[in-house]
């Protein structure tokens, strides 16, 4: 498994304001994976796009790949405040599960 | 369905002291298991995974190691412990080999060495 490094490192909108973070990575890809964590707890699955597809949507989230560029970006659409976590991404291929230094995202009420 | 149980959620322990740190799984079987520790504001740092009983990797040279004596149960030790030891512990499981499916991870025991 490839880990992802994500940008930026950190991110602060307000409430209502879109957010978008970015993933790359170094090598081919089956899938990409977004996971949230919210602070002093675990990762939380949000949404796998597969190698052969561009965007997926779920909810307020979108996600893009590029395999072109080997990046993904993450879209949130009208964040909220229950939106602030740390974002990470991870290409989740073979056995090992690594991850990047992730986006921390804050949305200011 | 299936769940990942890890405790304690809150350990203070000295230096020089032991550490048994467990993570059991609960509705799968042969799942892949993981151990990550996370520092303050960063990013995640896989320590040691499994793929089966007995089998561990190790991703980082340290003050610690990783067991799974059963299918599902994965520990976390060391026989003693440093100040660089603290962090924020957690573990997870995906399936057996399979690209598609998301992993899912316990609660986290942080850990703080004094």
């Amino acid at each position: 498994s490839q880990q992802g490094e994500e940008d930026p490192q950190a991110l602060s909108i307000q409430e209502g304001e879109n957010a978008t973070m970015n993933c790359s990575y170094k090598t081919s890809i089956n899938n990409l994976q977004w996971y949230r964590q919210n602070s002093g707890r675990g990762l939380v699955h949000l949404i796998l796009i597969r190698s052969n597809e561009r965007e997926k949507h779920s909810g307020r989230l979108r996600v893009t790949l590029d395999t072109s560029k080997k990046s993904s970006s993450l879209l949130i659409t009208a964040s909220r405040a229950a939106d602030t976590a740390s974002y990470f991404c991870t290409d989740n291929a073979g056995n090992m599960l690594t991850f990047g230094g992730g986006t921390r995202l804050m949305v200011k009420p | 369905s299936q769940t990942i149980h890890q405790w304690p959620a809150t350990l203070v322990q000295p230096v020089g002291s032991p550490l048994s740190l467990e993570c059991t799984v609960e509705g799968t079987s042969n799942p892949n298991l993981y151990w990550y520790r996370q520092a303050a504001g960063r990013g995640l740092q896989l320590l040691f995974y499994s793929v089966g009983i007995g089998q561990i990797s190790s991703e980082v040279p340290q003050n610690l190691s990783a067991s799974r004596p059963q299918d599902r149960q994965f520990i976390l030790s060391s026989k003693k412990l440093l100040l660089s030891d603290s962090g924020f512990y957690l573990c997870a499981w995906k399936g057996e080999g399979l690209g598609d499916t998301e992993a899912f991870f316990g609660q986290g025991t942080r850990l703080t060495v004094v």
